[in-house]
């Protein structure tokens, strides 16, 4: 399968607990973003990084939330001292750079199956 | 502050009956525009998109969507609904030259066909 993974798919954590998500994007995008998605809600972006540089972050990502992408390839969304607030459906996305402007808007994204977090 | 508005919640019809599903963005500059489906149980999946050109655009699965700049709107339709078309539907609008490369998206409808 060539698309975007995400690991775990499901993870339960006690509150306070610290948890990490990694995201594989497709190979060749250089673009990848994580969104997250309540109960009756569409996704909501997170934060971008365009190959290793984070250059986006949402007022959602509290201090709490950190995200790397070390190498330009995959990353990791971590979240410490978990609330119960937290629990959501986190999910990754990938995409290429526009053709025409490399820091412009990008192609369409990809859209990995996702991480389903409970905070107990 | 970019919004997008899909004011059908929960949509319930027949097969072969026709579909509509409004979708309305709030940005006043230039916009890409696009349609995500999610099967049960399935990760979000492009429908179709608008980048530019020709305001009506065909996607996958019979569906289509008519961009109409002067009412915001990006609407999304299909002549004859099958029941593998049950699913939940999400407008998304990423506005160009607003810095930002994220999607902004609706709160999904919810499409339920009825065989």
């Amino acid at each position: 399968d060539t698309g975007v993974s995400q690991n775990p798919r499901h993870k339960i954590t006690k509150r306070g607990q610290n948890v990490t998500f990694r995201c594989d994007p497709i190979s060749e995008h250089n673009r990848l973003y994580w969104y997250r998605q309540t109960l009756g809600q569409g996704p909501e972006f997170l934060t971008y990084f365009q190959n290793e540089a984070q250059l986006e972050k949402s007022r959602l990502l509290s201090d709490r939330f950190s995200a790397e992408r070390p190498k330009g390839s995959f990353s990791t969304l971590e979240i410490q001292r978990t609330e119960q607030g937290d629990s959501a459906m986190y999910l990754c996305a990938s995409s290429a750079s526009g053709l025409a402007n490399l820091f412009g808007p990008g192609n369409e994204q990809f859209f990995g199956p996702g991480t389903r977090l409970t905070v107990l | 502050a970019q919004s997008v508005s899909q004011h059908n919640h929960h949509v319930i019809l027949s097969e072969a009956a026709s579909l509509e599903l409004g979708c309305n963005y709030s940005y006043g500059g230039t916009v890409n525009l696009f349609w995500y489906v999610q099967y049960p149980g399935q990760h979000l999946q492009l429908l179709l998109k608008y980048f530019s050109g020709d305001p009506l655009v065909k996607g996958i699965k019979g569906f289509e969507a008519e961009f109409i700049k002067s009412k915001f709107s990006f609407n999304l339709r299909k002549p004859s609904v099958q029941w593998s078309d049950t699913a939940e539907y999400f407008c998304a609008v990423n506005a160009l030259l607003s810095g930002a490369n994220n999607l902004f998206f609706g709160t999904g409808t919810r499409l339920t066909v009825i065989p």
